[in-house]
Order: C-alpha cells, then sequence, then structure tokens
C-alpha cells in the first residue's frame, strides 16, 4: 500500500512565482520527511528535509512546511526559477527505520 | 569526490533472459540499498545492505530477484528469467548511517526493457 502520497502528479508555474507542492502520508510512526529532485536520466537528489519536531525548515528558495495531525507536508519554492523544473519526490522514514518511502512524484514545470 | 555509479545505464533484454545490474557506492558508505521504479509509480524498496549484517531482501518481488554485495562495497542485483513487468528503472543508493535520518545518494539508475 501507498504510505506516501503525492496526488498532483504535475504543476506548472511561472517563473518568478510560487510553487507549492503537496505530500500526505498515513504511517504515524513516520518521523522524518524528505524531499528529493531528480532530472531526467539522473538519480533523485536529497533537496531538503523536516524532522517531527518541527513544523518549518528553509533553506534557500526552498521551505518544507509539516502539519504532523493533519499528516501532510508540503514544499514551496519561491521564486521558482527555470533550473527548478525536475520531479519533486516526497519520501518519509520512521526513526528507527532505514527504508525510505516514497511518493509517485510532481513534475514541476516552471514557464518562462 | 565520485557519487554512486550504475552500469550499465541501459539495458534491453528477451523476455526469459537473465540480468545483472551493477551498483558502487560512495566510498565510506556503509549502507546500501537498491529500489526500483515503474513507470508512473514512486520509488518502490527492493533490498538493503547494511556492513556485514544479513540484508533485509523484504522488498524483492518474487525469488526470481537477488542481490549481493561483495567486500562491503560493489552490489549487483541479479534478475532471472526476466519477464515484462520487471521493465523499470533501477537505483541503487548508499549512505552513511542506517537510518533515514541521514540523506540516501542516488546513483543514475539503469533503465532495464525486457522486451
Amino acid at each position: 500500500d501507498q504510505q506516501v502520497k503525492q496526488n498532483s502528479p504535475s504543476l506548472s508555474v511561472q517563473e518568478g512565482r510560487i510553487s507549492i507542492l503537496n505530500c500526505d502520508y498515513t504511517n504515524s510512526m513516520f518521523d522524518y520527511f524528505l524531499w528529493y529532485k531528480k532530472y531526467p536520466a539522473e538519480g533523485p537528489t536529497f533537496l531538503i528535509s523536516i524532522s517531527s519536531i518541527k513544523d518549518k525548515n528553509e533553506d534557500g528558495r526552498f521551505t518544507v512546511f509539516l502539519n504532523k495531525s493533519a499528516k501532510h507536508l508540503s514544499l514551496h519554492i519561491v521564486p521558482s526559477q527555470p533550473g527548478d523544473s525536475a520531479v519533486y519526490f516526497c519520501a518519509a522514514s520512521g526513526s528507527n527505520d532505514y527504508k525510505l518511502s516514497f511518493g509517485a512524484g510532481t513534475t514541476v514545470t516552471v514557464r518562462a | 569526490g565520485a557519487g554512486v555509479s550504475q552500469s550499465p545505464s541501459n539495458k534491453v533484454t528477451e523476455k526469459g533472459k537473465d540480468v545483472e545490474l551493477r551498483c558502487d557506492p560512495i566510498s565510506g558508505h556503509t549502507a546500501l540499498y537498491w529500489y526500483r521504479q515503474s513507470l508512473g509509480q514512486g520509488l518502490e524498496f527492493l533490498i538493503y545492505f547494511q556492513g556485514n549484517s544479513a540484508p533485509d531482501k523484504s522488498g524483492l518481488p518474487s525469488d526470481r530477484f537477488s542481490a549481493e554485495r561483495t567486500g562491503g562495497s560493489v552490489s549487483t542485483l541479479t534478475i532471472q528469467r526476466t519477464q515484462q513487468e520487471d521493465s523499470a528503472v533501477y537505483l541503487c543508493a548508499s549512505s552513511l548511517a542506517v537510518t533515514g535520518a541521514y540523506e540516501q545518494y542516488f546513483g543514475p539508475g539503469t533503465r532495464l526493457t525486457v522486451t
């Protein structure tokens, strides 16, 4: 069963505007969440993470928000740039778990 | 430094043939993972190696799949008697620590096509 869900397979946004990617999870044991970015023909690369003890983590243009009660997290990219066009995967794990459970990904296209 | 490398980058094989996929993790990384990404799906965990511990094979979809890691470094994923549903991108990742709290570094993947 899919424990991490990204319900939007694609997102198109104009350069300079905000991109908001959403992710929902079902396993209450998850307490560490990551976002990965993937370009075609390359492996996913780590982007940003958040622990369940926080509700926000910011790194430059990227901010991840966590709502534990709703089992929901989101990634904000602002301002969006053409180089941000990629597939973004949400992933989660428990603190004593080495496995990452991934969502199906959201393809972001930033229009010039 | 060098990242995770995988070979071949692409593999086309006939149904029923065996294939071997190779992964070279980042030097010093003790944990190694194999994932599979089928079309339109997320990454599916296959198998995990950590040091000299017994691997976690719980994600392998059938007994046609096996993997080994020699000398705590290079790993090979073998698929016997390939089927069309095995067509996917196979990704290898390595990390320093055993929990998901440490980022996993991915290789570029091997795209397997079974005809």
